[in-house]
């Protein structure tokens, strides 16, 4: 199957601090997804992504569609505590998005 | 609304066992996903199903099965319980053509 690879892995940020963190793959997605995990519990859809090139915001966050389709990014900014979780970008695979394929994950960590 | 609803939340069980977590939704979604996460590590996909009667394998299937006999219920069978399958696991539905992902709270399974 596809592969999503996120850096960093994990990172300690200040309050206040932008954070930026990416995902890559070894083959071209038509839709990126980019999800939150909150401690204990499942993740949630942060932004959607549809095409080429297409930036989204969602509040203090952003991502971008790379223009290979094989990467995106998302930056945070102005982080606050509640930023702290584990952050998975996704690719769904097949003609009906019948497979949804999550990436390794980026831990973050607000330093109050 | 109740969503994703997965049970149990915490089960140890003993090398050899077998046991069914089970994972029913209330949005009347097609699609259906069984993954699991290990500790600091990401979401692999282990089962899907598209609809009553039809399931596929996802990355690691080996050492479950599921059925689909409802759109609204998606159990997963263990049988065996190895300590390799000591992780978390998540239930999550979608619309067809929707990368959104709705998902369960998890249930944190111990095979000792």
């Amino acid at each position: 199957g596809q592969q999503l690879n996120q850096s960093p892995q994990s990172m300690f940020i200040q309050e206040g601090e932008d954070v930026s963190m990416n995902c890559t793959s070894s083959s071209i997605f038509n839709t990126w997804l980019w999800y939150k995990q909150d401690p204990g519990e499942g993740p949630v859809l942060l932004i959607a992504l549809y095409k080429a090139g297409e930036l989204t915001s969602n509040g203090r966050l952003t991502a971008q569609f790379g223009i290979t389709r094989k990467d995106s990014f998302l930056n945070i900014s102005a982080s606050i505590p509640s930023d702290v979780g584990i952050y998975f970008c996704a690719g769904p695979e097949g003609g009906g998005y019948q497979k949804v394929t999550f990436g390794t994950g980026t831990k973050l960590q607000v330093i109050p | 609304n109740a969503g994703v609803t997965q049970t149990p939340k915490f089960r140890i069980l003993k090398i050899g066992q077998s046991m069914t977590l089970q994972c029913t939704q209330d949005m009347n979604h097609n699609y259906m996903y069984w993954y699991r996460q290990d500790p600091g590590m990401g979401l692999k996909l282990i089962y899907y199903s598209v609809g009553a009667g039809i399931t596929d394998k996802g990355e690691v299937p080996n050492g479950y099965n599921v059925s689909r006999s409802t759109t609204e219920d998606f159990p997963l069978r263990l049988e065996l319980a190895a300590p390799s399958q000591t992780s978390v696991y998540f239930c999550a539905s979608s619309y067809p053509l929707s990368g959104e992902l709705f998902f369960g709270e998890g249930s944190r399974l111990t095979v000792l």
